[in-house]
């Protein structure tokens, strides 16, 4: 079945970068997306790239799609404490219905 | 900024009593979606909701479970007879269109003893 696999931690020093990886098996996903975790709080969309896009750029965060690998990298520049949380990786699935499915999510610690 | 609400925050219940989970959607969103997350689990899709009638489901989404737009602002989740394994954060999400972009909320954390 359709599967979306990341590292579980990662861990950085404050002003350095970012790259949390995540590879996924369905391919005719139309959108990928990360979403950031903060303790108890939900799901918030960070960024999301369209399938047909290589990279995407957003103020600190920049997204890497290799889709002949099946590849997904969000990378966060000059990372701050504040970015401390679980990053999770999703694809859309072949359904396209809205049906997302989920990576294990990727602890972020950033040291002072 | 919008944003998905969902009450009650946490929601302890007894093995065998039904739950109703709610959530208001973004307020020009047209799809509405559960999800749930069994702690130390990956985050897994139950149910998709559109016009009235639900589009997808997944195999989690029995017979126990149900959804439901009362009226035009609310969506909500019925689990009938809660088992210990129904034990989870519940998320309700919407977007704008299908398979567009999905807006999560902060969750109901279901305890069921």
């Amino acid at each position: 079945g359709e599967d979306v696999e990341q590292s579980l931690f990662l861990s950085v020093r404050e002003g350095d970068s970012s790259v949390i990886n995540c590879t996924y098996t369905d391919s005719s996903s139309t959108y990928l997306y990360w979403y950031k975790q903060e303790p108890g709080a939900g799901l918030q969309l960070l960024t999301y790239i369209f399938s047909n896009m290589d990279m995407k750029q957003d103020q600190r965060l920049t997204v890497l799609l290799n889709k002949k690998d099946k590849h997904l990298s969000l990378r966060i520049a000059d990372t701050q404490t504040g970015d401390s949380a679980i990053y999770f990786c999703a694809s859309g699935g072949s359904s396209n219905t809205g049906k997302l499915i989920f990576g294990q999510g990727t602890t972020l610690q950033v040291k002072p | 900024e919008p944003e998905v609400t969902q009450t009650p925050s946490h929601q302890v219940t007894q093995m065998g009593q039904e739950v109703i989970l709610r959530c208001v959607p973004i307020s020009n969103h047209l799809y509405f979606y559960w999800y749930r997350q069994i702690l130390g689990q990956k985050v897994e899709f139950l149910v998709s909701f559109y016009n009235n009638e639900i589009s997808e489901k997944s195999e989690i989404f029995d017979d126990q479970f149900s959804v439901e737009r009362p009226d035009g602002s609310n969506f909500t989740l019925k689990i009938r007879s809660t088992k210990l394994e129904d034990s989870a954060m519940y998320f309700c999400a919407s977007s704008p269109g299908q398979a567009e972009k999905l807006f999560f909320g902060s969750g109901t954390q279901l305890s069921v003893l």
